[in-house]
């Protein structure tokens, strides 16, 4: 099956700098990769996905790029605010849709005022 | 507000016990999937719906776990004889539909706690 892997488990930047989280996957059928993104007590949000007919994906401060041949994608965040803080979790899945994501361990975002 | 609703949104129990999850979907959502999110990890694929019938319960952990979704709309995760390492937070998701390009929206989650 399939394995996601997710670095680093925490990050923490200044207001206005740049965030980077990386995954890697185990599976070449996987063909969807979604970001979410979890608040406290919430359930996880969509923040953007890309497919693997695209390379690269952006939309507004945030953006997901995406080495099929490596097996690697990575979600940047720019100019980040505090209201940026939370969960931030990676998943593929071969199917295209949410349908048997496999999601990776996670990433806390701490931006600092 | 128009979006996934799970309840309880807090559930305790003692092992051994019969718990149902409730998840209604976003209205029109065809498609709607149950995750289980343990303390400090991702979401991890139960089961996913597609109309009434379960098209893919390959994520079900053991026979204890069951769904039923039987008008094609609010579905319910029924878990048999509970034991602790059932405890976590159980998400539900919907979309529009189940294929690809469609986003699914998450539930805050009912999370279960076995004692």
């Amino acid at each position: 099956g399939e394995n996601v892997e997710q670095h680093p488990s925490t990050l923490s930047v200044q207001e206005g700098d740049s965030a980077v989280i990386k995954c890697t996957y185990s599976d070449s059928a996987s063909n969807y990769f979604p970001w979410y993104k979890q608040e406290l007590g919430k359930g996880p949000q969509l923040i953007i996905d890309i497919r693997s007919n695209v390379g690269e994906k952006k939309d507004q401060r945030i953006a997901v790029t995406l080495n099929k041949t490596a097996k690697h994608f990575s979600l940047h965040i720019t100019e980040t605010q505090p209201e940026d803080s939370a969960v931030y979790f990676c998943a593929a899945t071969p199917s295209g849709s949410a349908r048997q994501l496999t999601f990776g361990s996670g990433t806390q975002l701490t931006v600092l005022p | 507000g128009a979006g996934v609703s799970q309840t309880p949104s807090n559930k305790v129990t003692e092992k051994g016990k019969y718990v149902e999850l409730r998840c209604d979907p976003i209205s029109g959502h065809t498609a709607l999937y149950w995750y289980r999110q343990s303390l400090g990890q991702g979401p991890e694929f139960l089961i996913y719906f597609q109309g009434t019938g379960a098209a893919d319960d390959s994520g079900l952990p053991n026979d204890r776990f069951f769904a039923v979704r039987p008008e094609g709309s609010v579905s319910t995760l029924k878990i048999q004889r509970t034991e602790r390492g059932d405890s976590a937070v159980y998400l539900c998701a919907s979309s529009l539909m189940g294929g690809v390009s469609t986003e699914a929206f998450f539930g805050q989650g009912t999370r279960l706690t076995v004692v």
